[in-house]
């Protein structure tokens, strides 16, 4: 299994700019979850999803930020317009709902690191 | 308000010795543990979970133990090697349904040898 592909590995852009993460998940998997890493904060939960309807975007932090999941194996996110204060690496994360201790391990992507200049 | 904490941003210990790493949560509604483990450029990985039924859980040279009165568990690793050398995030979550993790900061753990 290929495991959670997110793409770009990086991203530099300017402020201003729209800024686009994409997420494809483990097949099979039907949750999936963004995070932000930053050096403040930790890594905290940005928006899940459970078979592709968006669960809590709480976390979301303003009005720029929006994802999608159109169908079980692709999921963006998206920022427009970008701030330098958006700069952080961004994780997509993906599981399976089932029984036992196997539940709920999210299995993450190597991340998209974002500067926004 | 750190629902999640672990209070030790970093911590060496020698090759060989027993690396103990720890975390406390303050939601007592949480009901299942995780301990994840992130190198530089990667994402983090799975490490070892337990659930609040338990009190010790076993893997090898890795051993979660949970104290849910104290509300802590905390990380052993033994014998500890160069290749542990990474940061360890505590992650705390509900036992059904398929929820987020709320994670911890990291302890960054360098293994001397």
């Amino acid at each position: 299994d290929a495991g959670v592909i997110q793409s770009p590995r990086h991203e530099v852009t300017e402020m201003g700019q729209e800024v686009t993460l994409r997420c494809k998940p483990i097949s099979g998997h039907n949750s999936l979850f963004w995070y932000r890493q930053t050096m403040m904060r930790g890594l905290e939960l940005l928006i899940y999803f459970n078979n592709n309807v968006p669960i809590d975007d709480s976390g979301m932090p303003e009005d720029r930020f929006s994802a999608k999941m159109p169908n079980a194996s692709f999921s963006t996110l998206k920022i427009q317009p970008s701030e330098p204060r958006d700069s952080a690496v961004y994780f997509c994360a993906s599981s399976l709902e089932g029984r036992g201790l196997a539940k709920n391990i999210q299995y993450f992507g190597a991340g998209t690191r974002l500067s926004v200049l | 308000d750190q629902q999640v904490k672990q209070n030790s941003p970093s911590l060496s210990v020698q090759e060989g010795r027993i690396s103990i790493l720890n975390c406390d949560y303050t939601n007592s509604m949480f009901d299942y543990f995780l301990w994840y483990k992130k190198y530089p450029a990667e994402g983090p990985t799975f490490l070892i979970s337990i659930s609040s039924i338990k009190d010790k859980n076993e893997d090898g040279r890795f051993t979660v133990f949970l104290n849910k009165s104290a509300k802590h568990l905390s990380l052993h690793i033994v014998p500890s090697q160069p290749g542990d050398s990474a940061v360890y995030f505590c992650a705390a979550s509900f036992l059904y349904g398929n929820t987020p993790l709320v994670f911890g900061k990291g302890t960054r753990l360098s293994v001397i040898a």
